[in-house]
C-alpha cells in the first residue's frame, strides 16, 4: 500500500517567517503535486514535480523533489497570512493518486 | 480556465436512499476520477475511470457505489443505499496523461447522511 506522511500536521507561524513542510513515503512516485485546499473547497494544484531532485519556484513557494522520487518539500518564505489553508502533497500511481496526510498552516499578522 | 463542474455543491439525504452526484470533467480530458473526504480527514481516492471502464478502485469503493459516464460530458458516481458514514465531500478530478501529471478538481459536493 502506498502511504504519503506529512509532517508537521500542523504549524502556526508568524507573518515574516519561513517554513518548510515535508512529505514523504517509502514508495516511488512517477510525479508529485502540492496542493492547497481551502475549507469547503477542492484542492487546487500548485505545482506538480517529475523529475528526482527537481526544484521548482512559485514566487515565494520553493518545491522539491526528493532525488529517489519517493519524497517532496514544500518551502515557503516569508510567509504571509494569505498562505494560511491546508497543503496537501499528492503522488502519482497507476490510474489513482495517493493523497498525504495534509499540513494545516496558520500564519498570524 | 476549463475547470472541473460538480452539482450539487450540497446533498443531504436519508440513511439508505440512493444518491447521484454529478460532475462535468474538462473537456479534453480522458482520465476521470472520485474522491471522498470525510470531515477533517485526509482526501482518499475511490476511483478512477477511463475508456468507458474502471481502471482502479479502492477498498471504499464497494457495491454500494457504481460510476458512468452516461453521455459525452457527464461522470457520474453513484451511491445505492447510504449509510451515515457516507457523508463527506466528494470531488470529481480529470486529466490527460498525455498532456502532463496535472489533476484538476471540481468544488466538491458535500454529502450529509441523515
Amino acid at each position: 500500500t502506498q502511504l504519503l506522511e506529512q509532517s508537521p500536521q500542523f504549524l502556526s507561524i508568524q507573518e515574516g517567517e519561513n517554513l518548510t513542510v515535508y512529505c514523504n513515503s517509502s514508495s516511488v512516485f512517477s510525479s508529485l503535486q502540492w496542493y492547497r485546499q481551502e475549507p469547503g473547497e477542492g484542492p487546487v494544484l500548485l505545482v506538480t514535480v517529475v523529475t528526482g531532485g527537481e526544484v521548482k519556484k512559485l514566487k515565494r513557494l520553493t518545491f522539491q523533489f526528493g532525488d529517489a522520487r519517493k519524497d517532496s518539500s514544500l518551502h515557503i518564505t516569508a510567509a504571509q497570512p494569505g498562505d494560511t489553508g491546508l497543503y496537501l502533497c499528492a503522488g502519482a500511481g497507476t490510474y489513482k493518486y495517493i493523497f498525504g496526510t495534509g499540513t494545516r498552516l496558520k500564519v498570524l499578522a | 480556465e476549463p475547470e472541473v463542474t460538480q452539482t450539487p455543491s450540497h446533498q443531504v439525504t436519508q440513511m439508505g436512499q440512493e444518491v447521484i452526484l454529478r460532475c462535468v470533467p474538462i473537456s479534453n480530458h480522458l482520465y476521470f476520477y472520485w474522491y471522498r473526504q470525510i470531515l477533517g480527514q485526509k482526501v482518499e481516492f475511490l476511483v478512477s475511470f477511463y475508456n468507458n471502464e474502471i481502471s482502479e478502485k479502492s477498498e471504499i469503493f464497494d457495491d454500494q457505489f457504481s460510476v458512468e459516464r452516461p453521455d459525452g460530458s457527464n461522470f457520474t458516481l453513484k451511491i445505492r443505499s447510504t449509510k451515515l458514514e457516507d457523508s463527506a465531500m466528494y470531488f470529481c478530478a480529470s486529466n490527460d496523461p498525455g498532456q502532463g501529471y496535472e489533476q484538476y478538481f471540481g468544488p466538491g459536493t458535500r454529502l450529509t447522511v441523515t
